[in-house]
């Protein structure tokens, strides 16, 4: 059983705030890593797709970084702001098919 | 470019029915996968098609079965309804198999 674990499990952060989240993944038979944003109510947001050890992306003051080897990815938020409040997931994917392993996510709740 | 679009965005059913689920996908997406998400469970896959073909299904009962469409659209059948099987159903949808998945706003599903 494939197993992808987030922690922490939710973090409450002041406006401001730097605040980084952990994914762990099987480091075997990986193929890609994925994150999104999901804000209640909407529909979960594609942020990186990440397939390369040692990848490092960046979308504004969202960066995450991938460890294949060790199988983990970290998120980074830099300078939260109270639109970040969301859950963060992330999504392992072992093979050539669309078929993508979801971690129970991180809720962040950033306070003005 | 409009996104992924899933009808209904609410069902009421009772025990025993059973339910049709559609998905539009993003024009020029192929593939379609659908995912279940209950507060217990988190987000899990149920299914991809690809060109009308079923190229992965998830570990759920054969009472769950989809199929799709020449235009990609894809629907998802659930028969003989269960009160677990009260959740929400998102698809996504994908140029192939190395891109990110783009998810609906979902349907929400309750069985009474």
């Amino acid at each position: 059983i494939l197993n992808v674990e987030q922690s922490p499990q939710s973090l409450h952060v002041q406006e401001g705030d730097s605040t980084n989240f952990t994914c762990s993944f099987p480091s075997s038979n990986f193929y890609a890593l994925h994150w999104y944003r999901w804000e209640t109510a909407k529909s979960p947001e594609a942020l990186f797709v990440m397939t390369l050890n040692g990848d490092e992306k960046k979308k504004g003051r969202i960066s995450a970084t991938l460890n294949t080897k060790e199988g983990y990815s970290y998120l980074y938020i830099k300078g939260s702001q109270p639109e970040d409040s969301a859950t963060y997931l992330c999504a392992f994917k072992t093979g050539g098919y669309n078929k993508l392993i979801f971690g129970a996510g991180t809720r962040l709740a950033v306070h003005p | 470019k409009a996104g992924v679009t899933q009808t209904p965005r609410y069902l009421i059913k009772t025990r025993g029915q059973q339910v049709t689920l559609s998905c539009s996908p993003i024009s020029g997406h192929r593939s379609v996968s659908w995912y279940q998400q209950t507060p217990g469970q988190g987000l899990q896959f149920l299914f991809e098609y690809f060109s009308e073909t079923q190229r992965n299904k998830g570990n759920f009962p054969g009472r769950f079965s989809g199929r799709q469409f020449s235009n990609s659209r894809s629907e998802m059948n659930v028969s003989t309804l269960e009160l677990g099987d009260s959740a929400l159903y998102l698809c996504a949808s994908a140029k192939d198999s190395f891109n990110e998945q783009f998810f609906g706003p979902g349907t929400r599903l309750t069985v009474l």
